[in-house]
Order: structure tokens, then C-alpha cells, then sequence
């Protein structure tokens, strides 16, 4: 199985900051990689896949980077809606796998 | 816009089998690979596995011996049996649409059903 690692695990921000994520597969997985968000009580919301590409209806102030092994997700100016828990996704084999998660909470 | 709806009891007994149905409305279950999610109180997202609408099936190998997943295009829904279950499988489960492919991301989700594991 492919292995994400997630940090930080959480991260405390103000509105306006931006902000940064970092996944780590434990093997490369090319640019199979999605970006979700999960506010606490609700489904997790599909942002970005395939590393960086962004799904339809998202800010453009998320944006997702990276290849192989190392991802980031970054928000260009944290927003009150996006204080929330953010999980990646591998999709290059099954199994699927998801990091731990982040949790980005209000400084 | 696609809908994905969860249901079937929240309180299931050790050792007895979990059984869920996922309904999709407004779209269609014959395409797209459908999957289920679950998340532990407090905890991360785990992968149970995928099917699509032709019955092919996937599992992740850590539940693979005691998961199933079935589907019936007539009532566009599909459905989770987990059997011989512990408290350890407590979690909301989520069931989702692929976006394209069996390892895919998951575009839609439903709102999460909680099932507990208790005596």
C-alpha cells in the first residue's frame, strides 16, 4: 500500500495568511493525487486533482503542486470558510489511500 | 447535480454484519465506479472499495475478507455488506462517485451515515 503523510497535522492561521500543506507519498505516484476539504459534521468536498488541477466551482485562491512523492496545497489568503480539515489522496493504485489529515484552525 | 444518499441501521451488535444502501439520483449508476468511504470518530478517511455498474468490484486488503458491495442499476443504488464486525468498525460511512476510473478521486459524496458497533 502507498503510504501519505500529511503535515503538519495542524495549523494555526488568521484570515488573509497564506497558507501551506505538504502530502508525502511513500512512493511516487506521478501527479495521481486529489485534495479535499472536510468541515467538521459535513461529506469531505473534492478541490484539486490530479495534483493541480482545480474542480469546477473551487477559489482560485487554492491551488495544488508537486509530482512523485512531495504534493503541497496552498490557500493564497485564508478565507473564514476555510478553516476546515484538509485531506490527500493517492489515486496512482489501489488501494486508495488518504494522508491523516490537516487541520486548519483560527489563530 | 448528482445526489448520493446513505441508509440502513445506525446500531449494529459485534460480531454481526453491517449492511448499507446508497442511493444516486439525478444521474445515472450506469457509469462511473462507485465506492464507499469511512471515517472513524475523530479520525481519517479509509477506502472500503469500488464497484461499477457491470458488477466488477474492488476491494482494499484489509477488509477485502469480510466486505461486499452489490449493485442494482434498476433502482440506481448500491449497496455495503460488512460482516463479523467489531467495535473497531464504528464510523460514518460515506458512499461516492468516481470521477473517472476505478483509482479515481471521488467528486460527489453523500452526507455520511453513522453506524455504531455496540452490544
Amino acid at each position: 500500500d502507498i503510504q501519505m503523510t500529511q503535515s503538519p497535522s495542524t495549523l494555526s492561521a488568521s484570515v488573509g495568511d497564506r497558507v501551506t500543506i505538504t502530502c508525502r507519498a511513500s512512493q511516487s505516484i506521478s501527479s495521481w493525487l486529489a485534495w479535499y476539504q472536510q468541515e467538521p459534521g459535513k461529506a469531505p468536498k473534492f478541490l484539486i486533482y490530479k495534483a493541480s488541477s482545480l474542480e469546477s466551482g473551487v477559489p482560485s485562491r487554492f491551488s495544488g503542486s508537486g509530482s512523485g512523492t512531495e504534493f503541497t496545497l496552498t490557500i493564497s489568503s485564508l478565507q473564514p470558510d476555510d478553516f476546515a480539515t484538509y485531506y490527500c489522496q493517492q489515486y496512482n493504485s489501489n488501494p486508495l489511500t488518504f494522508g491523516g489529515g490537516t487541520k486548519v484552525e483560527i489563530k | 447535480q448528482v445526489q448520493l444518499q446513505e441508509s440502513g441501521p445506525g446500531l449494529v451488535k459485534p460480531s454481526e454484519t453491517l449492511s448499507l444502501t446508497c442511493t444516486v439520483s439525478a444521474g445515472s449508476i450506469n457509469s462511473h465506479y462507485w465506492s464507499w468511504v469511512r471515517q472513524p470518530p475523530g479520525k481519517g478517511l479509509e477506502w472500503i472499495g469500488y464497484i461499477y455498474y457491470s458488477g466488477s468490484t474492488n476491494y482494499s486488503p484489509s477488509l477485502k475478507s469480510r466486505v461486499t458491495i452489490s449493485i442494482d442499476t434498476s433502482k440506481n443504488q448500491f449497496s455495503l455488506r460488512l460482516s463479523s464486525v467489531t467495535t473497531a468498525d464504528t464510523a460514518v460511512y460515506y458512499c461516492t462517485r468516481g470521477t473517472r476510473g476505478g483509482t479515481t478521486p471521488f467528486d460527489y459524496w453523500g452526507q455520511g451515515a453513522l453506524v455504531t458497533v455496540s452490544s
